[in-house]
C-alpha cells in the first residue's frame, strides 16, 4: 500500500541554522508533490510544489529536492527564525490523482 | 477575494449522533475536499466534490457522505458517531485544472464523547 513518511519526532535548531525535513514515500510514483505549513489549531497553508521533472524547487529561504529515484523529497529552511516554528507536511499526489499528507514533522527555530 | 471559511468551529456531540459540517469554497474554486486531522497526525483524505459528484473517495466508511452545491459550497455529514471521529475536520478548495495547491479552512474541531 502507499506509504508517506515524515520523521514524527521534532526538530530543534538553533536561529539562524539550515533546517533539513525528510519525506519518504513508498508504492508509488507522485506527478508531483507539495509541501505545507501548519501552525496549533489553524489549517495547513500552502508553501511549494514540486513537479517529477524537477529536481529542486526554491522560494525565499525555502528549497525543495525530488528524487524519484530514493523516492524522497527534502525540504530545507536558510537562516531559520524563531517563526518558522510549526508543523511541516508533505503531501504527495497518488494514485487517484488525490493529495495525501504525510504525519509532519514539527519544526522548533530556538532563539 | 474570500478565502476558505467552515463552520462551526467547535462542537460536542454524542457516541450515536449525526453532525453536518460546513464549507465556503474559496471564490471561483470548482472543487472541494475533505480531511481527517487527529491530534497529532497528518490530515487523512476523506473525499473530494467536483461539480457536485464525488470525484475520489479516501478509506472512509459510507457513514462519511458530503454534498457540493451549485455555488461551489460543501457539506460533510457524519452518522453513527464514534468516539474515534474526534479530530479536526478541514475543508479544502481548489481549482480544476490549476496547479492543484490547495488552499485550507481553518477546520471545524469535533469532539464525540
Amino acid at each position: 500500500s502507499q506509504k508517506i513518511e515524515q520523521n514524527s519526532e521534532a526538530l530543534n535548531i538553533q536561529e539562524g541554522k539550515t533546517a533539513t525535513l525528510t519525506c519518504n514515500y513508498t508504492n508509488y510514483s507522485p506527478a508531483y508533490l507539495q509541501w505545507y505549513r501548519q501552525d496549533p489549531g489553524r489549517g495547513p497553508v500552502f508553501l511549494l510544489l514540486i513537479r517529477e521533472n524537477e529536481k529542486e524547487k526554491r522560494k525565499e529561504r525555502l528549497k525543495v529536492t525530488f528524487d524519484t529515484t530514493l523516492k524522497q523529497s527534502l525540504f530545507h529552511i536558510t537562516a531559520s527564525q524563531p517563526a518558522d516554528s510549526a508543523t511541516y507536511l508533505c503531501a504527495p499526489l497518488n494514485a487517484g490523482n488525490m493529495l495525501t499528507f504525510g504525519g509532519g514533522t514539527r519544526l522548533m527555530v530556538k532563539p | 477575494e474570500t478565502g476558505v471559511t467552515q463552520s462551526p468551529t467547535h462542537l460536542i456531540k454524542t457516541r450515536g449522533q449525526q453532525v453536518t459540517l460546513r464549507c465556503s469554497s474559496q471564490s471561483g474554486h470548482n472543487t472541494v475536499s475533505w480531511y481527517q486531522q487527529a491530534l497529532g497526525q497528518g490530515p487523512q483524505f476523506i473525499f473530494q466534490y467536483y461539480r457536485e459528484e464525488e470525484n475520489g473517495r479516501g478509506n472512509f466508511p459510507p457513514r462519511f457522505s458530503g454534498l457540493q452545491f451549485p455555488n461551489y459550497s460543501s457539506e460533510l455529514n457524519v452518522n453513527a458517531l464514534e468516539l474515534d471521529d474526534s479530530a479536526l475536520y478541514l475543508c479544502a478548495s481548489s481549482l480544476s485544472g490549476g496547479s492543484g495547491e490547495l488552499f485550507f479552512g481553518e477546520g471545524s474541531r469535533l469532539t464525540v464523547l
